[in-house]
C-alpha cells in the first residue's frame, strides 16, 4: 500500500530554535494533514494543505505542500516546550473518498 | 461540548476471549473510523464507515469486526483476539465535505 514516509524520526532542539518535519509520498496525494499528538492521547487536527504549492501557517507553525503534491513540510518557529510531542502527517488518496494514510510521525522534544 | 469518546480507555484481556471497544460521537458526522497504532507503524486504518450501514476495509481489517447502525456510534469488535492486537486504538469521526478528522482519546488495548 501507499505510505508516507516522515523525516526526522525523532528530534530534540532547544527552546527558541527552528526545525522542519518532512512528509514525503510516491504518489500524488488528494488531501495532506498535519496532526499533533501528546504522548498516549488523540490526535489533534493542525493544517489541510489541498493544492499544490499552498502554505498555511498557525500561530508559529507553517506548513507547505509541494507543486506536484508529493511533499509536505512542516516549520516551527523559535520553538517552545508546548510544541513537544508527536508530529503525524495524514493524506487521504482521492476526492470522495475517506480511506487515509499517516506517516510514522516525528517525535519533537524541545529543552527549556 | 463536541467530542469523540471511546471506551474503555484502558483494557487488558487475554486470548481468545470476545471483547468490543465503543466509539461514540456528538457531532452529527456522517464518517467514522477506526485506527490502531503501533510503534514504527504509525497510525493505520481498520475499517471506516461513510454512513449509517455503510462500512468498508481500510489497510488492517484482519481479526475485527464493525458495524454502523446509529449515525452516532461506531463499535470495534474483536471476536477472537490475540497478542497482535495488542495496541492503542483510535476512534475518529469528521463530516461529510470535510477532511479535518476528530480524534477519540484512544484505548490502549493488551491482549495476553
Amino acid at each position: 500500500s501507499q505510505e508516507l514516509e516522515q523525516s526526522p524520526q525523532s528530534l530534540i532542539v532547544q527552546e527558541g530554535k527552528n526545525l522542519t518535519i518532512n512528509c514525503t509520498s510516491s504518489k500524488t496525494l488528494y488531501g495532506l494533514y498535519w496532526y499533533k499528538q501528546k504522548y498516549g492521547e488523540g490526535l489533534i487536527f493542525l493544517m489541510m494543505l489541498q493544492k499544490g504549492g499552498e502554505e498555511k501557517s498557525h500561530e508559529k507553525i507553517t506548513a507547505k505542500l509541494d507543486e506536484k503534491k508529493q511533499q509536505s513540510s512542516l516549520h516551527i518557529t523559535a520553538s517552545q516546550p508546548s510544541h513537544a510531542g508527536i508530529y503525524l502527517c495524514g493524506a487521504s488518496l482521492a476526492s470522495g473518498t475517506y480511506k487515509y494514510i499517516f506517516g510514522t510521525g516525528t517525535r519533537l522534544k524541545v529543552l527549556a | 461540548e463536541a467530542q469523540v469518546t471511546q471506551n474503555p480507555r484502558y483494557l487488558i484481556t487475554v486470548t481468545g476471549k470476545k471483547l468490543t471497544v465503543t466509539c461514540s460521537q456528538n457531532m452529527n458526522h456522517e464518517y467514522m473510523s477506526w485506527y490502531r497504532q503501533d510503534p514504527g507503524l504509525g497510525l493505520r486504518q481498520i475499517y471506516y464507515s461513510m454512513n449509517v450501514e455503510v462500512t468498508d476495509k481500510g489497510d488492517v481489517p484482519e481479526g475485527y469486526k464493525v458495524s454502523r447502525k446509529e449515525k452516532r456510534n461506531f463499535p470495534l469488535i474483536l471476536e477472537s483476539p490475540s497478542p497482535n492486537q495488542t495496541s492503542l486504538y483510535f476512534c475518529a469521526s469528521t463530516s461529510r465535505g470535510s477532511y479535518e478528522q476528530f480524534f477519540g482519546p484512544g484505548t490502549r488495548l493488551t491482549v495476553l
